[in-house]
């Protein structure tokens, strides 16, 4: 397609079950972000992708959280164990040569 | 590293009225600046960016922008606001190299919230 596609664009999911978050890019950009917003927050970067290596991935909250990237298309954000403060929308972003194309995310709620 | 601060979390005006976003950023090298809009519910839409060049840059919507290098700011502006443009803000930046790797750093958000 011509735009970032997230999948699912909603989760519920119950705590302590593992999930795991899609994003497929624009065809041909190399760079892709992923992103973390909880209500009423700003943007916490989680991770960033150059190809299928991942030269940035301070931002991970923690061991539970990881992501990887095939091919150097589509990219999976998985969480294991999840806890009630990730909830928030994950937002996947695809970077052209300067910009960032955002996706419309995924809203994760876990109860 | 690079960061980005956003001045005002909150901004109320009426319509019609002229508003003014406020950004500065810190980075030791050149960066590329952006604002990005989302309104309730929806993703990030890019409204405008600094590249090179010109240092006022216009976007969508009849925003714009002025990179101050000296100020290290890049303030969003636009001259009368509809009600349509209430949404949250947000800056960023990111530094300037030759390949598309590297992290994209954005300010807080300053929710935009338009009265009749």
């Amino acid at each position: 397609g011509a735009g970032v596609s997230q999948s699912p664009s909603n989760k519920v999911t119950e705590k302590g079950k593992d999930v795991e978050l899609r994003c497929d890019p624009i065809s041909g950009h190399t760079a892709l972000y992923w992103y973390r917003q909880s209500l009423g927050q700003g943007l916490e970067f989680l991770i960033y992708f150059q190809g299928n290596s991942a030269p940035d991935k301070s931002g991970l909250p923690s061991d539970r959280f990881s992501a990887e990237r095939t091919g150097g298309s589509v990219s999976t954000l998985t969480i294991q164990r999840t806890q009630q403060e990730d909830s928030a929308v994950y937002l996947c972003a695809s970077v052209g040569r300067t910009e960032a194309f955002f996706g419309q995310g995924t809203r994760l709620t876990v109860v | 590293a690079q960061s980005v601060t956003q001045l005002d979390s909150q901004v109320p005006v009426f319509e019609e009225a002229p508003v003014e976003l406020r950004c500065n950023y810190s980075s030791s090298v050149s960066v590329y600046l952006f604002w990005y809009v989302q309104y309730p519910n929806q993703g990030l839409q890019l409204l405008l960016k600094y590249l090179s060049g010109s240092t006022l840059v216009k976007g969508i919507n009849g925003f714009e922008a002025e990179f101050n290098k000296s100020q290290t700011s890049f303030h969003l502006r636009k001259p009368s606001v509809h009600i349509s443009d209430t949404a949250e803000y947000f800056c960023a930046v990111r530094i300037r190299q030759e390949t598309s790797g590297s992290r994209l750093t954005f300010g807080e958000g300053t929710q935009l919230t338009v009265n009749p």
